[in-house]
């Protein structure tokens, strides 16, 4: 099946500075990436709907200029956490989709704001 | 490890009947056990969630499911379908361990038919 790698799977980080995650879709274009976060003992919210090309859509209550989100290809989107805090500590989860297919998911990237 | 089971790749279903999405879980702690759809274009949506308490538990648009840890299943049902409700839905399951992440099932495209 298709496969999502996301990068890196866990980080850590100092309070201030920036974070990069990747998402990559391996065997597929991705034409739209979602990405999530996953608050502890509670459910995913969705940050962000990136498509390939365009400036991503936040969601409500989401910080675009902390949370920079580039889809410059089909098969890459960054997700740039910056100036970040230890409130951000967090699981950041992708999702990539192409046109008219489902949505595959990354397994993930765990940060640590120290 | 984690893992979650959808076995079934599509549901079809008249409008009216009732429909059931199934789901079945493996985890090394207590579940906690998520529903999410995604209608085409969109990210994914929140429905219910089980963390504990009662069984059956209800979410949104009617949606309910029913927590049966003997046979370690979480399907999801609602009682009449709507044309509206054909989308793909996603189980997803984690342990209520500290830090990990959401395993999502690979999705069930629901198909509900005039």
């Amino acid at each position: 099946g298709a496969v999502v790698s996301q990068h890196p799977s866990w980080v850590i980080c100092k309070s201030g500075t920036s974070v990069k995650i990747e998402c990559r879709s391996l065997d597929f274009q991705a034409t739209t990436m979602f990405w999530y976060r996953q608050f502890p003992k509670q459910s995913l919210m969705l940050m962000a709907t990136s498509n390939e090309g365009s400036k991503a859509t936040y969601e409500q209550g989401v910080e675009k200029d902390k949370f920079l989100i580039n889809h410059a290809s089909l098969t890459l989107s960054t997700l740039t956490v910056t100036s970040a805090h230890p409130e951000d500590s967090s699981f950041y989860i992708c999702s990539a989709r192409a046109t008219g297919g489902k949505a595959f998911f990354g397994q993930g990237t765990r940060l640590t704001v120290v | 490890a984690q893992s979650v089971a959808q076995p079934e790749d599509q549901v079809n279903v008249a409008e009216g009947n009732p429909l059931t999405v199934k789901c079945t879980y493996s985890v090394s702690g207590n579940p906690y056990l998520f529903w999410y759809v995604q209608y085409p274009n969109r990210g994914l949506q929140f429905l219910l969630k089980y963390i504990t308490g009662d069984n059956l538990v209800k979410g949104s648009y009617g949606f309910e499911a029913e927590f049966n840890k003997s046979q370690t299943s979480f399907h999801l049902k609602k009682p009449s379908a709507l044309v509206s409700d054909s989308a793909l839905y996603f189980c997803a399951v984690r342990d209520d361990q500290a830090g990990t992440a959401l395993i999502f099932g690979k999705g069930t495209t629901l198909s509900v038919s005039s």
